[in-house]
């Protein structure tokens, strides 16, 4: 099946600092990722649409200075928290959609990046 | 009129018993209605998955029904088990436009199935 992998599981950074985590399809080419940030005991909420080599979209209320996306590789996006702050704490979900199949849409989900912010 | 409402918040079940978890839409234009179950920790899993042109897709223990005059859709998982704990979320997506593929997930429910 496919499967999309997550870097790092768990991060601990400190106010100020910047931090990278890496989303990759392992087994398919994904012309489109999205990110989704999800706090303790709700619902995953979309951050962006990542597009292969075009800029990311972002939903109403992400700041794209300060979550910035990059998607450079059709099975590499890259989620880059700029600043980081505690109220940046939470739990970061990736997912990729294979590209090439007519009609199919298909959202396979990372394991997920748990970032805290001391 | 995107929101995806499910419903109960918590479940439990004994084993052996039948789970049974309900989304409605508001959004016509929907046409994608996926489930996914999460384990703490760790990222969502696709479980089954419905398209509007059928009523019910049956996938081993786990079965959605669709109903599209009502615009709602439940998942029932047959002769729980301890292992089927876990979080699960309905979903629903557009084919097409602005919005293609971006998924709109349910407030998810978190089901216990006690031994």
């Amino acid at each position: 099946g496919a499967v999309v992998s997550q870097h790092p599981s768990r991060v601990i950074c400190k106010s100020g600092t910047s931090v990278k985590i890496e989303c990759r399809s392992l087994d398919f080419q994904a012309t489109t990722m999205f990110w989704y940030r999800q706090f303790p005991k709700k619902s995953l909420m979309l951050m962006a649409t990542s597009n292969e080599g075009s800029k990311a979209t972002y939903e109403q209320g992400v700041e794209k200075d300060k979550f910035l996306i990059n998607h450079a590789s059709l099975t590499l996006s890259t989620l880059t928290v700029t600043s980081a702050h505690p109220e940046d704490s939470s739990f970061y979900i990736c997912s990729a959609r294979e590209s090439g199949t007519s009609g199919r849409y298909t959202q396979y989900f990372g394991p997920g990046t748990r970032l805290t912010v001391l | 009129q995107q929101q995806v409402k499910q419903s109960p918040q918590s479940l439990i079940v004994q084993k052996g018993g039948i789970s049974i978890i309900n989304c409605a839409y508001e959004n016509t234009a929907f046409d994608y209605f996926p489930w996914y179950q999460q384990f703490p920790g760790k990222g969502p899993a696709l479980l089954i998955a419905i398209r509007p042109d059928v009523s019910e897709k049956k996938e081993g223990r786990f079965t959605i029904s669709f109903n599209k005059s009502a615009k709602q859709f439940s998942l029932h998982i047959m002769d729980s088990q301890p292992g089927d704990s876990a979080t699960y979320f309905c979903a629903a997506s557009i084919r097409g436009g602005t919005s293609y593929g971006k998924l709109t997930f349910g407030q998810g429910t978190i089901l216990t199935v006690h031994p």
